[in-house]
């Protein structure tokens, strides 16, 4: 079985422009979550969908939104970057839910705004 | 705004023994508690999903324990290996909002040979 795949894996923006990263889960997995680590941070939750529905939401700015596909891929966007954009972006699939089910994590996102 | 405190922050023990580290989180609302290894370069890999209080789990030299009334878990890891090397996060969800997690801020393990 194919794991969480993320692209692109690195990636470089100046601040001002935007960004999309995708995360391909696990067949079968309906539920795809987004993260963010900052150096000395933990992992902070951004998003959560399912079923192509944003169902829950961290405490992150409106520049941060994502979106889910028919086929529960999924999309992040962020616009207007600013340093502190900076981080590593994981994605995670689950079967139903992240809250009960097993997560599995995709390799990752580094995302840095120059 | 959920806290999840996990402690210590960083730990380091000889190869041979045995270690654990702990987990806090709110003790209301509980869904589950979630523990998970990071490896340095890979992604975050799920050990364990704790849903009921008095939970054990194991996979091999690691265990967990779970004690939803007064919101803490245990990781317990026996006869520590130099592939043991790595933060352990742990992450609550409440059963009001099941699909978000909140992490601590992980135990960093080194296992020295």
């Amino acid at each position: 079985k194919a794991g969480v795949t993320q692209t692109p894996r690195y990636l470089i923006k100046t601040r001002g422009q935007q960004v999309t990263l995708s995360c391909s889960p696990i067949s079968g997995h309906r539920s795809v979550s987004w993260y963010q680590q900052t150096p000395g941070q933990g992992l902070q939750f951004l998003f959560e969908y399912f079923s192509e529905t944003q169902r829950n939401k961290g405490n992150f700015p409106g520049r941060f939104s994502g979106r889910q596909f028919s086929n529960s891929r999924s999309e992040m966007n962020v616009s207007t970057l600013e340093l502190g954009d900076s981080a590593l972006y994981l994605c995670a699939s689950s079967r139903v839910t992240s809250g009960g089910d097993t997560q599995y994590f995709g390799p990752g996102t580094r995302l840095t705004v120059l | 705004i959920l806290n999840v405190e996990q402690s210590p922050q960083s730990l380091h023990v000889q190869e041979g023994d045995s270690t654990n580290f702990t987990c806090s989180f709110p003790s209301s609302n509980f869904y589950a508690l979630h523990w998970y290894r990071w490896e340095t370069a890979k992604s975050p890999e799920a050990l364990f999903v704790m849903t009921l209080n008095g939970d054990e789990k194991k996979k091999g030299r690691i265990s967990a324990t779970l004690n939803t009334k007064e919101g803490y878990s245990y990781l317990y890891i026996k006869g520590s290996q130099p592939e043991d090397s790595a933060t352990y996060l742990c992450a609550f969800t409440t059963n009001t909002n099941a699909g978000k997690s909140t992490f601590g801020d992980g135990t960093t393990l080194t296992v020295k040979p």
